[in-house]
This record gives structure tokens, sequence and C-alpha cells, in this order.
């Protein structure tokens, strides 16, 4: 069973204050890196898809990196604003396998 | 939005029950997935269809299966509901050879009392 930690598991800050979280996975067998931005009742959203250690990619205020050696992603938000507010899922592939391991997810909530 | 629809948006079942659930994928998204979210959990994966057939399954027991049909619609069936059925059930499509690109539906919240 592939264990994806994410943290934290919850975060509170002020708008245009910029943040930060984790996605930790094991690196043996590493395939490839998903980031899903989910809003309360809607559809996940794909955010990034990583592969190659040291990737970082950016996608307007949003960026992020991968360690495969190490087995980390780090998913950053610059400025927060109110409309980051959501749930940021991580799930790795491995071995060439479609299937999603998903964490249990980082809850931002930015403050007007 | 991703194109993928999902219904019932909610329902409540009694244990020992039978459930589908619909999900209606992008025209030409030949392979579903179906992952469910239990309280405080990530998405686990069910199983994977690609062009009707069943193409991979994650540690769920047989009471838990699924259809695909042409219309790129598909179904995942639950038989003898358990408590612990209870869940988010989402299904995700995606293009032929686009393995990187799923399309995630908004899910279905299942009840089971």
């Amino acid at each position: 069973i592939l264990n994806v930690e994410q943290s934290p598991q919850s975060l509170h800050v002020q708008e245009g204050d910029s943040t930060n979280f984790t996605c930790s996975f094991p690196s043996s067998n590493f395939y490839a890196l998903h980031w899903y931005r989910w809003e309360t009742a809607k559809s996940p959203e794909a955010l990034f898809v990583m592969t190659l250690n040291g990737d970082e990619k950016k996608k307007g205020r949003i960026s992020a990196t991968l360690n495969t050696k190490e087995g980390y992603s780090y998913l950053y938000i610059k400025g927060s604003q109110p409309e980051d507010s959501a749930t940021y899922l991580c799930a790795p592939r491995q071995g060439g396998s479609e299937k999603l391991v998903f964490g249990k997810g980082t809850k931002l909530t930015v403050n007007p | 939005e991703t194109g993928v629809t999902q219904s019932p948006t909610h329902l409540i079942k009694t244990r020992g029950q039978q459930v589908t659930l619909r999900c209606s994928s992008q025209s030409g998204h030949n392979t579903v997935s179906w992952y469910q979210q239990a309280l405080g959990q990530g998405p686990q994966f069910i199983f994977q269809y690609y062009r009707e057939e069943e193409n991979g399954r994650g540690n769920f027991p047989p009471r838990f299966s699924g259809l695909q049909f042409p219309n790129y619609s598909s179904e995942l069936n639950v038989n003898a509901l358990e408590l612990d059925d209870s869940a988010l059930y989402l299904c995700a499509s995606r293009p032929p050879d686009r393995v990187d690109e799923q399309y995630f539906g908004p899910g279905t919240r299942l009840t089971v009392t």
C-alpha cells in the first residue's frame, strides 16, 4: 500500500499571505505526481502533473516543486486570495499505473 | 468545468440494498475510473473501465461492480450495502492516449443507514 502524507491537514491564512504545503510519498517506483485543487461541491480540478526530479511548475500564483529522490513535493501559493480556499490533493502514480493514490489533502481557508 | 457529470448528487439507502451511481464523461473519453472518498480520507481507487471492460481494480470486494457504455456513460453498482459504504463516489475519465489527463466529476454522496 502506497503511503501518501500531506501536511498540514488544514491551514488558515489571511488574504495576501503566501503559503506552502507538503506531499510526501515513497520514492521507489515513482512515475508521476498529480496535484488537484478541490472546492466544496465542485469537481477536483487538475493543477499540475510532474514527472521529473527537480521539476518546477507554475500556474498563475500557484507553483509546485518535485523531489523524486527523497519523495516529496511542495505546493506554493503566493499572495493568497479568498478564491484559493479549497482542499489541495496530491496523488502519486507508481510504475506506469494510471491509478491515483491520494493523500488526505490540505484544506486551505483564506480569510479576507 | 471538467465536462464530467454524475448523478444523483446525493442519495440515502438502507443497509442491504443495492445502488447504482451514474457518470457521464466527455465525448471520446474511453477510459473511466471510480474512486471512493470516505470521511476524513483521500479518494481511493475502486476500478477502471476501458472500452467497456474492467481494466484494473483496487482493494474493493466483488459487490462493487461497474458498467461502461458506448455513449461514454458509466455506472457503479454496489450490492448488499454496508454502513461503511457511506462515502463520496467520484468518477474520472480521460481521452485516449492521455494518461496524465484525468477529469473528475463532482461526485455522488451516498449515505447508508
